[in-house]
């Protein structure tokens, strides 16, 4: 079955520091979606890339879209506390209207 | 606009006991899924509905989890009964296809933690 998976699974960084998850998927993916959670809340979405190579940017965030649609990665530019989450991606096939969430990524930003 | 409404958002049962989760997606929205999310673990689609049909029950435990969605509107997912692994999060999300021809964003709702014991 399809697989989407995360690395790393937890980063603790400094505040001001970068930080940089990636997203790999098993297959190759018609678009891929990006995810925040925050400590015991809900996934919030973020941000949609569909077009291969594809990268686009939210004030600190960017994200990128693989060449090949099956990897993605999101980069935060001097993290903040306010960015402590855990982030997920979440892919999806063509045809198919389903998600399929990755690992996750933890982040702890120490001030 | 209101969010997607869930309830109860806790819930502690004992194994073998029956539960049952409620959902109200946001107004408009045809599409609505149910996830399992277990603690520290990314969210599992257990079952995704079209109005009031069932698009995808691939991954729902149909031995002990049930779902429905009557009038295209609220849902229910009910486990019946319940084991020890139940004990996570499940969460509601809603999304709509714009006219415009875009990709669906799915909104989630703050999620039911259940524990059973």
């Amino acid at each position: 079955g399809q697989q989407v998976m995360q690395i790393p699974q937890y980063q603790h960084v400094q505040e001001g520091e970068d930080f940089t998850t990636y997203c790999n998927s098993s297959t190759t993916l018609s678009n891929i979606q990006w995810y925040k959670q925050r400590p015991g809340g809900h996934p919030v979405f973020l941000i949609q890339l569909v077009k291969s190579g594809e990268v686009k940017k939210q004030k600190r965030l960017t994200f990128q879209f693989g060449e090949a649609k099956k990897n993605s990665s999101l980069h935060i530019t001097a993290t903040q506390t306010t960015d402590v989450g855990t982030y997920f991606c979440a892919g999806a096939t063509t045809g198919a209207n389903n998600l399929f969430f990755g690992t996750g990524t933890r982040l702890t930003v120490i001030p | 606009e209101a969010g997607v409404a869930q309830s109860p958002r806790y819930k502690i049962i004992e194994k073998r006991q029956s539960v049952a989760f409620w959902c109200n997606p946001i107004s408009g929205h045809a599409t609505l899924y149910w996830y399992q999310q277990i603690l520290g673990q990314g969210p599992k689609l257990l079952i995704q509905f079209q109005n009031n049909g069932v698009v995808d029950d691939s991954q729902l435990p149909k031995d002990r989890f049930s779902a429905e969605r009557l009038k295209g509107v609220d849902s229910t997912l009910k486990i019946q009964p319940a084991k020890l692994e139940d004990s996570a999060v499940y969460l509601c999300a809603s999304s709509y296809r714009p006219g415009t021809g875009g990709l669906e964003t799915q909104y989630f709702g703050p999620g039911t933690r259940l524990l059973v014991l």
